[in-house]
């Protein structure tokens, strides 16, 4: 079965810090990893896809690497803002997922960014 | 561009009525899912539409039923609420099932006392 792990549960940082979230999973016959914001009593917003088959993306201060062999994604986010804080998701979409559970969730990081 | 749009957004049941969560999806996609979020457990997958015409069980899906009423439309029913059904509850939708990018609505929060 998927097992998603996010390190740390919860990170406070000054603003202006880079900073980086990570995220582990057992099984790397995945689609795709997918990473998430979640402000409080909200949705959920998609930051970065990133294909099976890919190594990167980027989205402005966001950039998202993924590592299939070693079951590793990690989301840095250059020159954090206040606007930054919220809980950030990993998501995998895994192949063998027998029961269908396509999306496994990790159960966050929440980001605080003090002025 | 509306997305992915859940009713309602809060709700409180007594143990033991019935109601239905509505979703809807304008972004044309074939597939949608319901999770449901509980502290610490993170998003677990109740039930899912591959396509229109089609159900299928997720992870945890005692106690719900579903509709895929059309390609836009997709329903969850609890149909004898449970204080352990207490959760918030996100519709989503992708492209198609399985390999594409997840778009989430905002949320149902429920309480059942």
């Amino acid at each position: 079965k998927q097992e998603v792990t996010q390190i740390p549960a919860a990170l406070s940082v000054p603003e202006g810090e880079n900073l980086v979230l990570n995220c582990s999973f057992t099984d790397s016959a995945i689609y795709n990893l997918q990473w998430f914001r979640q402000d409080p009593g909200k949705g959920l917003t998609s930051l970065l896809l990133i294909q099976s088959s890919q190594r990167e993306q980027t989205s402005g201060r966001l950039n998202a690497s993924l590592d299939k062999s070693s079951g590793r994604s990690t989301l840095y986010i250059a020159a954090s803002q206040p606007g930054d804080s919220a809980t950030y998701l990993c998501a995998v979409n895994g192949i063998n997922t027998g029961t269908a559970s396509k999306l496994t969730f990790g159960t966050g990081t929440r980001l605080q960014v003090t002025l | 561009n509306a997305g992915v749009t859940q009713t309602p957004k809060f709700q409180v049941l007594k143990t033991g009525q019935s109601m239905t969560l509505q979703c809807a999806q304008d972004m044309n996609h074939n597939s949608m899912y319901w999770y449901r979020q509980d502290p610490g457990m993170g998003l677990r997958l109740i039930y899912y539409s591959a396509s229109e015409g089609t159900t299928d069980k997720g992870e945890v899906p005692n106690g719900y039923n579903v509709s895929r009423l059309n390609k836009r439309e997709f329903s969850l029913r609890l149909e004898s609420a449970a204080p352990s059904q207490t959760s918030v509850y996100f519709c989503a939708s992708s492209l198609t099932w399985g390999n594409t990018e997840a778009f989430f609505g905002q949320g149902t929060r429920l309480t059942v006392v």
